[in-house]
C-alpha cells in the first residue's frame, strides 16, 4: 500500500487565487511528521512546511498552511494568494518516527505539478 | 541561510565508470541521507548515515553504492560501476536532530551514457 498518496497529477490555478494540494497518508506508527516540498523546473527541492502528528494547530507558512485532518488521514496543502513563481511540482512526504528505528527517512508521495495562469 | 550545497550540479559518465557524487550538509546536522529521483518519479530513500555509519538502507543501495563522511563536512555517495539506470538526479539532504525537518540540497543529475 502506498504511504503517501497524491490523486492530483496536475491542477491549474489563477494567480491571485488560493488552491489545494491534496495528500492522504497510511501509517500505524503513533508519531510522524507530514512535509511539503516544492520542486521547480530546475530540480531542487525546496522545504515549505512541516505538521507532527502530535500539534494541535495546523501548520502555516506565510501563504503555505497545511489542512491536518488526523483522523482522515489528510494532510492537504493550501497555497494563498498563488503567485507565477509558485508553477512547480509539490510532494508530499512522511517521517514515521517508530517504524523507521529513529533514523526518520522520508517518504515521498507522486507529486501534483501546479501550474498558475496569469 | 545555511544549506546543503551538492557537487556537481551534472554528471556525464560512461556506464561502467565510477562516480562520486559529493555533498556539504549544513554545519550543526547530525543526520545524512540520500535520495534519487528518476526523471519524472516520484524521490526514493537510497540510505541514511548518522554517527559515522550507515543506519538504514533501502533495497535499492545494493553493493555498488556506499557513502562516506571522509572529512567531518563532505559526505560523499559513490557509485562502484555505473549503469544505464543509475541515470537520475540524487539528492542529498540533512536534519540536525529528531523531529527536524530534513534540508535538501539542489541535487546532482547524473547521466549514464
Amino acid at each position: 500500500a502506498q504511504k503517501i498518496t497524491q490523486t492530483q497529477p496536475g491542477m491549474f490555478v489563477q494567480e491571485k487565487e488560493a488552491v489545494t494540494l491534496d495528500c492522504t497518508y497510511d501509517t500505524s506508527d503513533p508519531s510522524y511528521g507530514l512535509f511539503w516540498y516544492k520542486q521547480p523546473s530546475s530540480g531542487e527541492m525546496i522545504f515549505l512546511i512541516y505538521q507532527g502528528s502530535y500539534d494541535q494547530q495546523n501548520a502555516t507558512e506565510g501563504r503555505y498552511s497545511l489542512n491536518f485532518q488526523k483522523a482522515r488521514k489528510s494532510a492537504n496543502l493550501v497555497i494563498s494568494a498563488s503567485q507565477l513563481g509558485d508553477s512547480a511540482m509539490y510532494f508530499c512526504a512522511m517521517r514515521e518516527d517508530m517504524n523507521s528505528g529513529g533514523y526518520q527517512k522520508v517518504t515521498f508521495g507522486t507529486g501534483t505539478k501546479l501550474q498558475v495562469i496569469p | 541561510e545555511p544549506e546543503v550545497t551538492q557537487t556537481p550540479s551534472h554528471q556525464v559518465t560512461q556506464m561502467g565508470q565510477e562516480v562520486i557524487l559529493r555533498c556539504v550538509p549544513i554545519s550543526n546536522h547530525l543526520y545524512f541521507y540520500w535520495y534519487r529521483q528518476i526523471l519524472g518519479q516520484k524521490v526514493e530513500f537510497l540510505v541514511s548515515f548518522y554517527n559515522n555509519e550507515i543506519s538504514e538502507k533501502s533495497e535499492i543501495f545494493d553493493d555498488q553504492f556506499s557513502v562516506e563522511r571522509p572529512d567531518g563536512s563532505n559526505f560523499t555517495l559513490k557509485i562502484r560501476s555505473t549503469k544505464l539506470e543509475d541515470s537520475a538526479m540524487y539528492f542529498c539532504a540533512s536534519r540536525r536532530g529528531y523531529n527536524q525537518p530534513q534540508h535538501f540540497g539542489d541535487g546532482t543529475r547524473l547521466s549514464i551514457l
